[in-house]
């Protein structure tokens, strides 16, 4: 039994698409959030909805828009993207913001 | 700016050598301390989830300490075996979620 799951797995896209990653998590918790781990490695928050509302949203450009019609998905939608925009996004989910976070698999995207 | 140092960036060590690192964070508006295992190409997998001063917490051979006053949480590894190579991470929680950029551990046999 998957516990969060992302699709798609890698995901190769031209400059200029737009594009959708969806996340599911089957644990029954309250908060989820999208990641971003660049080129360095480092992992960097992006958004985190809890109980379908936005409550932490960093500086990331408005062509990311985060949709969670219910509390157990999280989907990322990237309009108009650009070579800068590859990267492996990864999606979380938590009971709330202070317990343990669970983690997808990761979506891979290039942008070509 | 809050910011999460983790110290060292990356670490050597033999098979049986027992090591730690070093997790500093704001000491001001505290909540929680996570500790996370990423082995490459996988996900982050939490350790520990910490939020009161002086707590201690063991998992197997891994422990970890809590430091809320001063600003600063150590991971142990005893014993260390080749599976423990990854990249442990922390994460700062206070009203965001404030990740480290890990130490990098390598554990020849």
């Amino acid at each position: 039994d998957t516990a969060v799951s992302q699709t798609p797995k890698y995901l190769v896209t031209q400059m200029g698409n737009d594009k959708s990653i969806k996340c599911e998590q089957n644990l029954g918790h309250d908060t989820m959030y999208w990641y971003k781990q660049d080129s360095k490695k480092f992992l960097k928050i992006m958004f985190s909805y809890n109980n379908k509302e936005l409550i932490i949203n960093e500086t990331v450009p408005n062509r990311f828009s985060p949709k969670s019609p219910d509390k157990a998905h999280l989907n990322l939608h990237i309009n108009s993207l650009e070579l800068g925009d590859s990267a492996v996004y990864f999606c979380a989910s938590s009971q709330s913001l202070p317990d343990e976070q669970y983690f997808g698999p990761g979506t891979r995207l290039t942008v070509t | 700016i809050l910011n999460v140092e983790q110290s060292p960036q990356s670490l050597h060590v033999q098979e049986g050598d027992s090591t730690n690192f070093t997790c500093s964070f704001p000491s001001s508006n505290f909540y929680a301390l996570h500790w996370y295992r990423w082995e490459t190409a996988k996900s982050p997998e939490a350790l520990f989830v910490m939020t009161l001063n002086g707590d201690e917490k063991k998992k197997g051979r891994i422990s970890a300490t809590l430091n809320t006053k001063e600003g600063y949480s150590y991971l142990y590894i005893k014993g260390s075996q080749p599976e423990d190579s990854a990249t442990y991470l922390c994460a700062f929680n206070a009203l965001n979620l404030i990740w480290g950029l890990g130490t990098s551990l390598a554990v020849n046999p």
